[in-house]
């Protein structure tokens, strides 16, 4: 099956400047790729997806690009903020037609203000 | 409004004991998961259903069932309770599209302590 990996699992950066979330994944089939931010105690909550006959999606300060031939695919946060602390989650869908979302296991980010 | 709900916030119960989880959709959406939620082990997917009486085993089934008699609820069923099954437990919908997988929406997680 799909198997997705997250890298850093813990980031840091100081209040206003970028963060970068990168995603890989192993099936070359996958055609959808949501990122999901869960705040504390709360649940993970969609903020952007991206499926795969397009490059690149933009909401404000959130983005996500995406590279099939290298099967991998970033969120990327501009002038960060304290409420966008959180994990973050990125997910590819699973072929086979059954509708699962193979999950990563979560970045840490924190903004310091 | 997509608003997924699960039945209890906590639970505490006991090691042997039979555990019901519930969740309930709003929206119509044929497919439904659960998830437990570890530290560092990010979202794994114990079962999932994509119908009405339709269930299919995740990456965690062992130690688990789940019922599924109407389209808009979702039970997760721990047979026997034990220690090792105390975690968060998420429960999400999605609707089925031609673009195959869709966004999950997630409900606010139960909290289930096994003593």
């Amino acid at each position: 099956g799909e198997n997705v990996e997250q890298h850093p699992s813990t980031l840091s950066v100081q209040e206003g400047d970028s963060a970068v979330i990168k995603c890989t994944y192993s099936d070359s089939a996958s055609n959808y790729f949501p990122w999901y931010k869960q705040e504390l105690g709360k649940r993970p909550q969609l903020i952007i997806d991206i499926r795969s006959n397009v490059g690149e999606k933009k909401d404000q300060r959130i983005a996500v690009t995406l590279n099939k031939t290298a099967k991998h695919f970033s969120l990327h946060i501009t002038e960060t903020q304290p409420e966008d602390s959180a994990v973050y989650f990125c997910a590819a869908s699973s072929t086979g037609g059954n509708n699962r979302l193979a999950f990563g296991k979560g970045n840490q980010v924190v903004v310091i203000p | 409004d997509v608003k997924v709900t699960q039945s209890s916030r906590y639970l505490v119960k006991r090691t042997g004991e039979k555990v019901f989880l519930e969740c309930v959709q709003d929206m119509d959406h044929e497919n439904m998961f659960w998830y437990r939620q570890d530290p560092g082990l990010g979202l794994r997917l114990i079962y999932f259903s994509y119908d009405v009486k339709m269930k299919e085993k995740g990456d965690i089934p062992e130690g688990y069932s789940v019922s599924r008699e109407k389209k808009e609820r979702f039970s997760l069923i721990l047979e026997s309770a034990s220690t090792n099954q105390t975690s968060m437990y998420l429960c999400a919908s999605s609707p089925t599209t031609s673009g195959g997988a869709d966004t999950q929406y997630f409900g606010p997680g139960t909290r289930l302590t096994v003593l």
